[in-house]
């Protein structure tokens, strides 16, 4: 099985500002890599999948990058709407498909 | 547009079953596999089983293995777990999700089940 690690856990950023979280594959994943985000009490929310490829109707300023074991989600100017927990996702090796343990972005 | 709605969730004893359904429309249901994530309270994301688009298919976490069973009625449009054996750590919220190439491109709601006595 994959692990996945995401760091840091939790992140205290001002709005406005810039916001880099990463993610680690315990063997690469190739581009397999999707990322998700989740607000309170709402479900997970695709954001980026192939590593890079935004979904339908996500803000140009969220941008993913990597491959292989590394990978990065950057939000480059946080929004108000963006404080949520964030998730990646490896779906090169599966069953199972595996997930990061989750990056907390809070308002500083 | 895509929509998803869970239905089924319960409070249910130790050892005891339920059952959830998704219903799925907006999309041709038979054409793409689907999964159900869960993730217990506080706690992260954790996928639970799949099933290919004809239904031929189904992969399942160890966790699950042997209690859970996943299902499809492509004529309804509609995903199954049937869930025998409930332990404590089964507890969470049950998420149906439409697989697109391994990834999930659209949830529903989720609906909550507890195991407690």
């Amino acid at each position: 099985e994959i692990v996945m690690t995401q760091s840091p856990a939790s992140l205290s950023v001002s709005p406005g500002e810039r916001a880099t979280l990463s993610c680690r594959a315990s063997q690469s994943v190739s581009n397999k890599l999707a990322w998700y985000q989740q607000k309170p009490g709402q479900a997970p929310k695709l954001l980026v999948y192939g590593a890079s490829t935004r979904a339908t109707g996500i803000p140009a300023r969220f941008s993913g990058s990597g491959s292989g074991t590394e990978f990065t989600l950057t939000i480059s100017s946080l929004q108000s709407e963006d404080f949520a927990v964030y998730y990646c996702q490896q779906y090169n090796h599966w069953p199972p498909c595996t997930f990061g343990q989750g990056t907390k972005l809070e308002i500083k | 547009e895509v929509q998803l709605l869970e239905s089924g969730g319960a409070l249910v004893q130790p050892g005891g079953s339920l059952s959830l359904s998704c219903a799925a429309s907006g999309f041709i249901f038979s054409t793409y596999a689907m999964s159900w994530v869960r993730q217990a309270p506080g706690k992260g994301l954790e996928w639970v089983s799949t099933t290919g688009s004809s239904g031929a298919s189904t992969w399942y976490a160890d966790s699950v293995k042997g209690r859970f069973t996943l299902f499809r009625d492509n004529s309804r449009n509609t995903l199954y777990l049937q869930m025998n054996t409930l332990r404590a750590e089964d507890s969470a919220v049950y998420y149906c999700a439409k697989v697109y190439d391994g990834h999930f491109d659209n949830w529903g709601q989720g609906t909550l089940v507890t195991v407690s006595s």
